[in-house]
């Protein structure tokens, strides 16, 4: 089946705009998980919906930064404002918690260049 | 979440088993062992996770030791496509929780 995919793969833009960026979870995953990794790093937590709602945003650096997932499936990450120290890939997981653990998939993620 | 400990790099030579170590040794009786690998330019690749006991699947064996303080990963014969960032986390059974990953071990397989 499919995995969980992201859009775009590559976004390039300049300091000071606004972006978006898009995950499609695997179907019927209720948890969904959005990472950033820097180069060198491994991916380090911002924000984790289950379902509709974020159950955990501690992870996210500053307000510049929101995540939304309205119906319980796509998300989207937004930065507003952004600033040359956002460049990084943001990666998505999904995963459908049940009996015992649950283990996250990831998406190909989304390499962001703030010039 | 309790901190694992890896080698920083690794090198094996193509066709033998690759064995990568891990130590967990202040992990919590419910925390699994869960290792995931990154080659280069894509999303971490989920392995294998354990608890308690061995297990194998298509792509890995990982042993866990018996007081569970450290375990190892093992890719029975190692293929170029194995070259990888390998992370070894722990990971609590009731899920839901963000995973923790340090820096990982950065295995070369050789020709």
């Amino acid at each position: 089946g499919a995995g969980v995919s992201q859009t775009p793969s590559n976004k390039v833009t300049e300091k000071g705009k606004y972006v978006e960026l898009r995950c499609d979870p695997i179907s019927g995953h209720t948890a969904l998980y959005w990472y950033r990794q820097s180069l060198g790093q491994g991916p380090e937590f911002l924000i984790y919906f289950q379902g509709t709602g974020a159950a955990d945003d501690s992870g996210l650096p500053n307000d510049r930064f929101f995540a939304v997932r309205p119906e319980g499936s796509v998300s989207t990450l937004k930065i507003q404002r952004t600033e040359r120290g956002d460049s990084a890939v943001y990666l998505c997981a999904s995963s459908q918690p049940g009996q015992g653990t649950d283990t996250q998939y990831f998406g190909p993620g989304t390499r962001l260049t703030v010039l | 979440d309790a901190k694992t400990t890896q080698p920083t790099s690794m090198d094996c030579a193509e066709g033998r088993a690759a064995n990568l170590p891990c130590n967990h040794s202040t992990i919590s009786g419910n925390e699994y062992v869960y290792w995931y690998r990154q080659i280069h330019s894509q999303g971490p690749q989920y392995i294998i996770h354990g608890l308690k006991n061995n297990e194998t699947n298509e792509m890995a064996s990982l042993i866990i030791t018996e007081d569970r303080k450290s375990s190892t990963l093992i890719l029975p014969h190692a293929t170029l496509r194995d070259t990888a960032v390998y992370y070894c986390i722990a990971y609590p059974n009731f899920g839901n929780e963000k995973l923790t990953f340090g820096t990982g071990t950065r295995l070369t397989i050789i020709p």
